[in-house]
């Protein structure tokens, strides 16, 4: 177990639709990273967040949006939701600056599957 | 922009054996850090090592081994005494360092490794 909780595990949504998914960081993590695992396009980060404000984007679709909030647990939010949509999306977080801070711990995932 | 190849999509090796995956990586930043991640069938992604690109000393932890040569940009994993369990999915993974602060990981698309009885 380390330490990062997602939530759901498992999203079963129809296309145009809207969700939200959940990530709390490891006790006293302040930076929270959400990656996309699907088929097509292996591990792809997409965003970053730190002591709540973003940090660094990647390949993140203008549909998607994230934040995170005062007690640092963060929200991502999908939509207008696409098949391609349909991945695993993991949360992961990390020690703040100054600390170990070269190591990132990853949530369980949440699947998404869009029909 | 950095990116990290794994040549090698699948691998099986007999239990007790060793095996060796490969990644190569590219960069042109002289500051980072290289890691192995685990993803079993549970979808866990479970830090495996970690090397700091400026310490010449190859990472180890227990079974698990690296030989990173920085000049050619290559970090292979080495699993000794492989075990049922170490079947998985395995990702190697760049990350630049920002001096105190760390950056997003970049993955390899994997290598499959499959532990035969």
């Amino acid at each position: 177990d380390s330490g990062v909780t997602q939530t759901p595990k498992h999203l079963i949504t129809a296309t145009g639709q809207r969700v939200t998914l959940r990530c709390s960081p490891r006790s006293g993590d302040l930076s929270v990273y959400w990656y996309q695992q699907s088929l097509d396009q292996g591990l792809q980060f997409l965003i970053q967040y730190y002591n709540g404000e973003e940090r660094a984007k990647g390949n993140i679709l203008e549909r998607f949006s994230a934040q995170q909030f005062p007690d640092l647990h963060s929200e991502l939010n999908l939509s207008s939701l696409e098949l391609g949509d349909s991945a695993l999306y993991f949360c992961a977080s990390s020690p703040p600056v100054g600390e170990s801070t070269d190591t990132q711990y990853f949530g369980p995932g949440t699947r998404l599957t869009v029909l | 922009a950095q990116t990290v190849t794994q040549s090698q999509p699948e691998m099986s090796v007999q239990e007790a054996e060793t095996v060796t995956l490969s990644c190569t990586y590219d960069t042109s930043e002289s500051n980072y850090y290289l890691f192995w991640y685990k993803q079993p069938p549970s979808r866990q992604m479970i830090l495996v090592i970690r090397q700091e690109a400026y310490k010449q000393q190859n990472a180890t932890e227990n079974r698990f081994s690296v030989n990173f040569q920085k000049a050619a940009k290559s970090f292979s994993l080495k699993i000794s005494d492989s075990q049922l369990g170490d079947t998985a999915m395995y990702f190697c993974a760049f990350m630049k360092h920002y001096g105190g602060s760390q950056g997003n990981l970049i993955f390899g698309k994997g290598t499959k490794l499959s532990v035969k009885p």
